[in-house]
Parts: structure tokens; sequence; C-alpha cells
């Protein structure tokens, strides 16, 4: 276990819902990336957050969206979800090294 | 922008060493090369990071040639339970922050 927790586990939403995925990083990282990993596929990076701050962006359009808290904890906001969003939200957590991945939360978009 | 290839799929026998390669022709100076072990429906478990030449830890080695534009992992006498999806991740600094790469997975199966 790494310590990085996520919730929800699994979730389902409709199309043009809005949708919050929280992360809560392992003791004493600061930083906190975000993935998105579609079936079959290799994790995509959507961005990373370091002390409150947006670290860094992939290539996903602004309706993808995060937040960090002075607890270094953080979310992932989708608005006007679409179908291929269906997918395996991973975060990850680290100090100025190697990142530990959480469980991930299972979305899908019907 | 880095952009990393790896073989498919590889299989071996149990007891065998497994070595699996990651190309990363446009690695940055500054990024780091890690790899990750994943499970179906679970996060990617972190094995082994590395900037340049060899680092070796209680489970796996990594080997990255001077150039830096490859890296090999090597898992030493596999065992059923490394039956897995094994990801390169380059680390890639660009003009709008941090970014990364994850490499396209080698589906690795151990046979008995």
């Amino acid at each position: 276990e790494t310590g990085v927790t996520q919730s929800p586990t699994h979730l389902i939403k409709t199309r043009g819902q809005q949708v919050t995925l929280r992360c809560s990083s392992q003791s004493g990282h600061n930083t906190v990336s975000w993935y998105q990993q579609a079936l079959g596929q290799g994790p995509q990076f959507i961005f990373q957050y370091y002390r409150e701050e947006e670290n860094g962006r992939g290539n996903f359009p602004p309706r993808f969206s995060g937040l960090q808290f002075p607890n270094y904890s953080s979310e992932l906001n989708v608005n006007a979800l679409e179908l291929d969003d269906s997918a395996l939200y991973l975060c990850a957590s680290s100090w100025g090294g190697e990142q530990y991945f959480g469980p991930g939360t299972r979305l899908t978009v019907t | 922008l880095a952009k990393t290839t790896q073989p498919i799929s590889m299989d071996s026998y149990e007891g065998q060493e497994v070595n699996i390669t990651c190309s990363h022709n446009n690695i940055a100076t500054n990024d780091y090369i890690t790899w990750y072990q994943q499970f179906p429906s679970q996060g990617p478990r972190f094995i082994i990071q590395g900037y340049k030449t060899k680092v070796t830890n209680e489970v796996a080695s990594l080997f990255i040639p001077a150039d830096r534009k490859s890296s090999t992992l090597s898992l030493p006498r596999v065992s059923l339970s490394d039956t897995a999806v094994y990801y390169c991740l380059v680390g890639d600094q660009d003009n709008y922050g941090q970014n990364f790469v994850f490499g396209p997975g080698t589906r690795l199966s151990v046979l008995p």
C-alpha cells in the first residue's frame, strides 16, 4: 500500500454532467499528479499540483480542472462529461522524486 | 515532448531473467526514468528510478546508456506473480511546466 487514497472507487455519470474525484496524498508529500488511463492503454498525464498551484499540464481541455488544498489533498473536476471520459483516473503523490499511485477511480459515462 | 516506445508483450518462464527496453529519444536533460508495474484494476506500483548508468534495488535493476535515449528494466528470476503490465515513465519539463509521458506498456506473461 502506498498511503495514497482515492474516492469514490467507482462512479457512473451521464453525458453532460459534472464529476469531482478526490485524492489524499501520502503523508509528507506536497505534490499531486492526476492521470487518465483508458482501458488497455498507458496513463495519460492530466496535470500536477505543487503547493496548491498548477505546475504542469498535459494535453487535456479546460473542462478538466483541479485543486490542491493546504493539507496537499486534491480534487479533479471534469465538466460536460463525454463518453470518451470513461476511464480509470489515477492520482499520484510525490516529494520531489518518484510518484506513488493510488488505486484509482473508475468513471463510466453513459 | 518525450515520446516513449516499448514492446507490446513478452513471454517468459519462471526463474528466467527478463529485460524490457523502453526507447525515449527526446528525453530532456533533467528527466528521470521510472518504471512501474501494474496489475488489472490497480494503480501502478513503483519499481525503480534512475537518471543514468545502472541502478539496482531489491527487486530490479535499471540500465541507462550514456546517451539516455533508452532504458532497460531487468527482473531477475521472475515468478508467476510478476505477470503484469510494465510501464516506463519519463519526466519532461517543457515551457508549460512539469509533464510526464508513460510508455504504452509491456504485457509480461510468466509461464510455469
